[in-house]
């Protein structure tokens, strides 16, 4: 399976609250995780990434937390603001290659 | 943005039709890929290229061929154009100078009517 499950689809919090976007994959042949950030009418940008050999990663207010053993990662934002309203996307690589396999993606509203 | 040009920008096109997408980058990396988004799926691999003629598939490789005979262009070819390719179409190349930063450009809006 070349599968990474993204959810929610869409989330709406407020300004200052701390949305979490959740992903999982089945091959355990992945082994480099990126997040990107898209707004409307561009292209997609990396954001942060982590690899299975640590826990959790921080930048900024961005922070991804990995749980090898469950297949599971997730992004956190902390104090969200509006300007982080964009559409977010997990992916994975697989070991040796690089070729990057992207989630469906959430479309992330941060109310002022 | 590393250097991408996608062309054209927006095309509409009929049913049966042959369509050609170019990305063009202009930094020499050595991998650059297609991608297309679509609501509810995602970016979807379609091919990718790891060096002048060397390519291969992706997730949604069906009814799309690349090609890429020099390293600054990578064409994506809809043979013959059906509605189900209505898309958003992006370039990706893979930053050489280390990590595995992707930068993208800028997307190829293609209706196909």
């Amino acid at each position: 399976q070349q599968q990474v499950k993204q959810s929610p689809q869409s989330l709406i919090v407020q300004k200052g609250g701390i949305p979490i976007i959740n992903c999982a994959y089945e091959n355990t042949a992945f082994d480099y995780f990126p997040w990107y950030q898209q707004f409307p009418g561009k292209g997609p940008a990396l954001l942060i990434a982590i690899r299975p050999d640590v826990s959790e990663k921080k930048e900024g207010r961005f922070t991804i937390s990995f749980n090898k053993s469950a297949k599971q990662f997730s992004l956190h934002i902390m104090d969200s603001q509006p300007g982080d309203s964009a559409t977010y996307f997990c992916a994975a690589n697989f070991m040796g290659t690089y070729k990057y396999i992207f989630g469906t993606g959430t479309r992330l509203k941060v109310l002022a | 943005d590393a250097g991408i040009t996608q062309s054209p920008r927006h095309k509409v096109t009929e049913t049966g039709t042959p369509v050609t997408l170019r990305c063009h980058q202009t930094e020499n990396h050595r991998y650059m890929y297609w991608y297309r988004q679509d609501p509810g799926h995602g970016l979807r691999l379609i091919h990718y290229s790891y060096g002048v003629k060397d390519t291969d598939k992706g997730e949604v490789s069906d009814g799309y061929s690349v090609s890429r005979s020099k390293t600054e262009d990578f064409l994506l070819t809809l043979e013959s154009a059906t509605s189900s390719q209505t898309s958003v179409y992006f370039c990706a190349i893979r930053d050489d100078r280390g990590g595995e930063k992707l930068f993208f450009g800028s997307g190829t809006q293609l209706s196909v009517l």
